[in-house]
């Protein structure tokens, strides 16, 4: 069971434009919705993370959005760069327990 | 601080060999996660320790995989009797356990290869 869907599977943005990419969650005892950002051969890196008691956070460029009534949640990464090209994943957990992952999105920034 | 360490890199073995690997937390973080990954799919949880206590294990874990950390510091996957299906990045986590799945800092991993 796929707990946490996860599109688009992958993005093309023109640098300096907005990447947004989205995380839909099935389970409602979800209270920690991190993203995480990879790059080739290393390990996921963590990014950002909501709790579902605000709608929004901001950090930097990077933004998430929560949907708690539609159960969905995303990333937006403003001013996109070459050098923000990498696999994004979204992730939930509940009660610290592990992470459940999405699937990833390869996102590529062209210059 | 110098990150989760694991080792080996990069594995390369038969069908029907058992492999193993190790990993090293940040010190001071007491909570260690196993997670197995696939080309074009985010990790997936195999289990997780919290010093040497083996709390929680996944489902999709079969009998062939088995994990110890038995000072609680560094942690062995081993796997025997491999299968290609095993072929996958098996990535180690740590955290501290006030921050269970909050702030998990990744390892590099190791790359299996059953040919």
């Amino acid at each position: 069971q796929q707990q946490v869907k996860q599109s688009p599977q992958s993005l093309i943005v023109q640098k300096g434009g907005i990447s947004i990419i989205n995380c839909a969650y099935e389970n409602t005892a979800f209270d920690y919705f991190p993203w995480y950002q990879q790059f080739p051969g290393k390990g996921p890196a963590l990014l950002i993370a909501i709790r579902p008691d605000v709608s929004e956070k901001k950090e930097g460029r990077f933004t998430i959005s929560f949907n708690k009534s539609a159960k969905q949640f995303s990333l937006h990464i403003m001013d996109s760069q070459p050098g923000d090209s990498a696999t994004y994943f979204c992730a939930a957990s509940w009660g610290r327990r592990a992470l459940t992952f999405g699937s990833g999105t390869r996102l590529q920034v062209q210059p | 601080d110098t990150g989760v360490s694991q080792d080996p890199r990069h594995k390369i073995t038969k069908r029907g060999q058992n492999v193993t690997f190790r990993c090293d937390p940040i010190s001071e973080h007491n909570r260690l996660y196993w997670y197995r990954q696939t080309l074009g799919q985010g990790p997936e949880f195999l289990t997780y320790f919290q010093n040497e206590a083996q709390l929680e294990k996944s489902r999709l874990l079969s009998d062939r995989f088995s994990a110890e950390r038995p000072k609680g510091s560094f942690s062995t996957l081993e796997i025997q009797r491999t299968e290609q299906g095993d072929s996958a990045m098996y990535l180690c986590a740590s955290s501290l356990a006030s921050q269970g799945s909050e702030k998990l800092f990744f390892g590099s991993g190791t790359q299996l290869s059953v040919l």
